[in-house]
């Protein structure tokens, strides 16, 4: 089973400014990772497939990066809506799917 | 607009069993791989089984091989999961999830609401 860790598991941050999360897998998972954002009683919404493809209507402050086992999702500015949980998922080597186990970004 | 309204959950004594459903639409359901998820009160994000599009392909993880059984009736665009056997480390709100391939989940775009399912004596 491929091991998703993200890390911090918690970011307190003000409006406006970077927010650089990271997730780290056990093994090789080639670019095959996406991202979640998670609100409060909400389902998840998909961000980023396969790295750093962007999903449908999701905002260009939301970037991904990374191959292999090391990723990163950026937020270049970030916004009072995007007070959430992120969690990481790969589907490289599969069965099973893996998530992370979530960074909370908070305000500070 | 894609819909996936999950219902069936509740409180069930342990040992007991459950039957989710899914119900589909704004999409072409048979076109897509679809997924259970759940995710423990307070807890992060757990892949729990897929199924195809067809219905000929399907995945578990390890611990619900066996007492889980997911299935799908694409004419009426529904996803099924039979939960027998069940313990209080079940306990979870179970989403529906549409995956982004035919055959293969590999990510979710769109999620329901989720049912909760209570293990509990």
């Amino acid at each position: 089973e491929t091991v998703l860790t993200q890390s911090p598991a918690t970011l307190s941050v003000s409006p406006g400014e970077r927010v650089t999360l990271s997730c780290r897998a056990s093994q090789n998972i080639e670019i095959y990772l996406g991202w979640y954002q998670q609100k409060p009683g909400q389902a998840p919404r998909l961000l980023i497939s396969d790295a750093s493809r962007r999903a449908p209507g999701i905002p260009p402050r939301f970037s991904g990066s990374g191959s292999g086992t090391d990723f990163t999702l950026t937020i270049s500015s970030l916004e009072p809506e995007d007070f959430a949980v992120y969690y990481c998922q790969q589907r490289r080597n599969w069965p099973p799917l893996t998530f992370g186990g979530g960074t909370k970004v908070e305000i500070k | 607009e894609v819909q996936l309204l999950e219902s069936g959950g509740g409180l069930v004594q342990p040992g007991g069993s459950l039957r989710l459903s899914c119900a589909a639409s704004g999409f072409t359901f048979s076109g897509y791989a679809m997924s259970w998820v759940r995710q423990a009160p307070g807890k992060g994000l757990e892949w729990v089984a897929a199924i195809s599009g067809s219905g000929g392909i399907i995945f578990y993880t390890d611990s619900v091989k066996g007492r889980f059984t997911i299935s799908r009736e694409n004419s009426k665009n529904t996803l099924y999961m039979q939960l027998d056997s069940l313990g209080a480390e079940d306990t979870a709100l179970y989403y529906c999830a549409k995956g982004t391939n035919v055959d293969h989940p590999y990510f979710f775009d769109y999620w329901g609401q989720g049912t909760l399912v209570t293990v509990s004596s």
